[in-house]
């Protein structure tokens, strides 16, 4: 079972729209990450949120935490091809030391 | 500035056949870990490791063994390779306490046959 869902599995637009990816679970969280993975690549951090209701913006892309700090989302504004790439969100709990990954959003920005 | 160093990148082996991946960081981080990615699964965490000496299973540690003799490096173990190994494998890094940027490699791409 995910504990942490992600919605949706696969998006592809224009460039030009805009777009949400959504992570959401019933347990709380003390903390969530957005990762950014490109072909061949590790994934690298965006953004750590930690306080529920927490809004967060890097250049067009918005990050919010939820009030209960149970679920959180993604929103691109004007999307652009360098956009394209796989999107992971991750937990981190109090109870133990393991991230709680998000099985990823694979986002395809056509030009 | 290195981060997290993997090695191989690519990687093809025969049923049974063993091998260590290797993985070091330079960020002097205590908390580092190894993942396999497959399709549609996110990240699965296999073995991770609090500091030098200490390391505990993850999700999926079946088929892998792990040390962490120094800070530096943590070594991935497959001890008897089997198609369902098949898979990406990363390393990361990250200072504690929970919950701070983790620092991947760059992976390493298993294939079993």
């Amino acid at each position: 079972t995910q504990l942490l869902e992600q919605s949706p599995q696969f998006l592809s637009i224009q460039e030009g729209e805009n777009l949400t990816v959504y992570c959401n679970s019933s347990s709380v969280f003390s903390s969530l990450q957005w990762y950014r993975q490109e072909p061949g690549e590790g994934p690298v951090l965006l953004v750590t949120v930690v306080t529920g209701g927490e809004v967060k913006k890097l250049k067009r892309l918005t990050f919010q935490f939820g009030d209960a700090r149970k679920d959180s989302s993604l929103h691109i504004t004007a999307a652009q091809p360098g956009d394209t790439g796989l999107y992971l969100c991750a937990g981190s709990m109090d109870s133990n030391y393991q991230l709680i990954w998000g099985a990823g959003t694979k986002l395809i920005i056509k030009p | 500035n290195a981060g997290v160093t993997q090695t191989p990148k690519f990687q093809v082996l025969k049923t049974g056949q063993s091998m260590t991946l290797q993985c070091a960081q330079d960020m002097n981080h205590e908390y580092m870990s190894w993942y396999r990615q497959d399709p549609g699964m996110g990240l699965r965490l296999i073995h991770y490791s609090v500091g030098a000496g200490i390391t505990d299973q993850g999700e999926v540690p079946n088929g892998y063994n792990v040390s962490r003799s120094t800070t530096e490096d943590f070594p991935l173990r497959l001890l008897s390779a089997a198609p369902s190994q098949t898979s990406v494998y990363f390393c990361a890094s990250s200072t504690l306490p929970r919950g701070t940027e983790a620092f991947f490699g760059q992976g390493t791409r298993l294939t079993v046959v």
